[in-house]
């Protein structure tokens, strides 16, 4: 079974500053895609990043990029120019790709974020 | 258009109460899912529709009754609810189920339910 661990139940970060949240996961597939998630408070959930395992390449998004690292099992969200919107709770998530319940998305238990003026 | 809406975006019920939630998407996606989310709690997977039919039940207790009447349309009916389903009922779209990629969902903003 597939499981995903975010370590950091909460974390704050100063406007225009840079915060990275930190997730890993453990699988034995080889195929599968990562994916950060952000739900701001009483709004709804939005895809900020997504990462598929065989390309090499980080993903990137804007303020927004990832440091995978596949070996590790790691697959951290770098926040950039950090802003007032960025405040959310923020999921990773996994999902295998190929064979039964291909759609069925892991997610970690979230990171809170708040941005201070 | 990236939007998928739910109604209503409350509900308060009793135990004895039936009452139904709705999902609508016009992305032309074929695959539709229900989950249902605790406060500061991850969501939690219960319904994916491919095509309209059934693909996964992840063992959601007989009071929550899926159905997708067409592509655009998923609800969920709710009968004899338990003070412990008290949560937000999150739905969720993606263009299609498939062995050989993966699709981003789309989520709803969710109907806060209340069982009294």
């Amino acid at each position: 079974a597939q499981t995903v661990t975010q370590s950091q139940p909460e974390m704050s970060v100063q406007e225009a500053e840079t915060v990275t949240l930190s997730c890993t996961y453990d699988t034995s597939e080889n195929n599968y895609y990562l994916f950060w998630y952000k739900q701001p408070p009483s709004r709804q959930m939005i895809l900020v990043i997504r990462q598929e395992a065989y390309k090499q390449q980080n993903a990137t998004e804007n303020r927004f990029s990832v440091n995978f690292q596949k070996a590790a099992k790691s697959f951290s969200l770098k926040i950039s120019d950090s802003q007032l919107g960025d405040t959310a709770m923020y999921f990773c998530a996994f999902m295998k790709q190929g064979g039964l319940n291909t759609d069925k998305l892991i997610f970690g238990t979230g990171t809170r974020l708040q941005v201070f003026p | 258009d990236t939007e998928v809406t739910q109604t209503p975006k409350h509900l308060v019920m009793g135990m004895t109460n039936k009452k139904s939630l709705k999902c609508e998407q016009h992305m032309g996606h074929r695959a539709m899912y229900w989950y249902k989310q605790k406060a500061k709690k991850p969501p939690e997977l219960m319904f994916v529709y491919s095509y309209e039919k059934l693909s996964i039940n992840e063992s959601v207790p007989s009071r929550f009754s899926p159905e997708c009447p067409n592509s655009s349309l998923l609800n969920l009916h709710l009968h004899a609810l338990q003070p412990e389903d008290s949560a937000l009922y999150l739905c969720a779209s993606s263009q299609d189920l498939s062995r050989d990629y993966s699709y981003e969902q789309y989520f709803g903003p969710g109907t806060r339910l209340t069982v009294t």
